[in-house]
């Protein structure tokens, strides 16, 4: 079966600090990838996705991704948080392993940031 | 504002009773995912609806059911209740079953919270 690993289930960082987010998955054929994120209090939203293209893509408020194929990996960045990035942040995949009408996304349980201001 | 709407977004009962969560996707989006999320079990799957059928189903439990009806918002009726069912409940929907064009973007409702004392 399908999964998503997120390495980090807390990350506490003080602001200016990089954040890096780790996601692997389980499935080598295609794959769309995203992540969301969830403020406190507020419902999830997308960060960003990739579809297919130049591998790093870039989303809201400063985060990328890049994806490596080779590694199974869809890891999150941002070069300097902000205390107004603490959130939880879901990768999620969703693949060609199951056809047509039984694809369906696959979550990570999640990585819960803290930025210290 | 994503534009799916869920109704109600608090909601407190007791053990034993039954309470029905009502969600407005998107306009124009045929699928409606329903999701359970917990402190301790994270961001759980329920089950997917795609204009009007069941189209995928995760670990939602037998006291739940839930179903899409002719206008496509989705009710999630939770029986039974117990204490562990208190967490959010998020609706989110997509254009398409998960694979097409969306490629599996969702876009989430704010919950609605249910408290089970």
């Amino acid at each position: 079966a399908q999964s998503v690993s997120q390495h980090n289930h807390h990350v506490i960082l003080s602001e200016a600090a990089s954040l890096e987010l780790g996601c692997n998955y389980s499935y080598g054929g295609t794959v769309n990838l995203f992540w969301y994120v969830q403020y406190p209090g507020q419902h999830l939203q997308l960060l960003l996705k990739y579809f297919s293209g130049d591998p790093l893509v870039k989303g809201i408020k400063g985060f990328e991704a890049e994806f490596i194929k080779s590694k199974f990996s869809f890891n999150l960045r941002k070069p300097s948080v902000q205390w107004s990035d603490t959130a939880e942040y879901f990768c999620a995949v969703i693949s060609d392993y199951n056809a047509g009408n039984n694809r369906k996304l696959i979550w990570g349980l999640g990585t819960s940031l803290a930025v210290n201001p | 504002d994503s534009g799916v709407t869920q109704t109600p977004k608090h909601l407190i009962t007791a053990t034993g009773q039954r309470v029905t969560l009502r969600c407005s996707p998107r306009s124009g989006d045929l699928s409606v995912y329903w999701y359970q999320q917990s402190l301790d079990q994270g961001l759980q799957f329920l089950i997917q609806y795609y204009n009007g059928e069941e189209r995928a189903k995760g670990n939602i439990l037998e006291r739940f059911s839930a179903q899409q009806f002719p206008d496509l918002h989705s009710e999630l009726n939770l029986s039974s209740l117990e204490l562990g069912d208190s967490a959010l409940y998020f609706c989110a929907s997509s254009v398409s079953t998960g694979g097409g064009a969306s490629g599996g973007e969702l876009f989430f409702g704010e919950g609605s919270r249910l408290t089970v004392l």
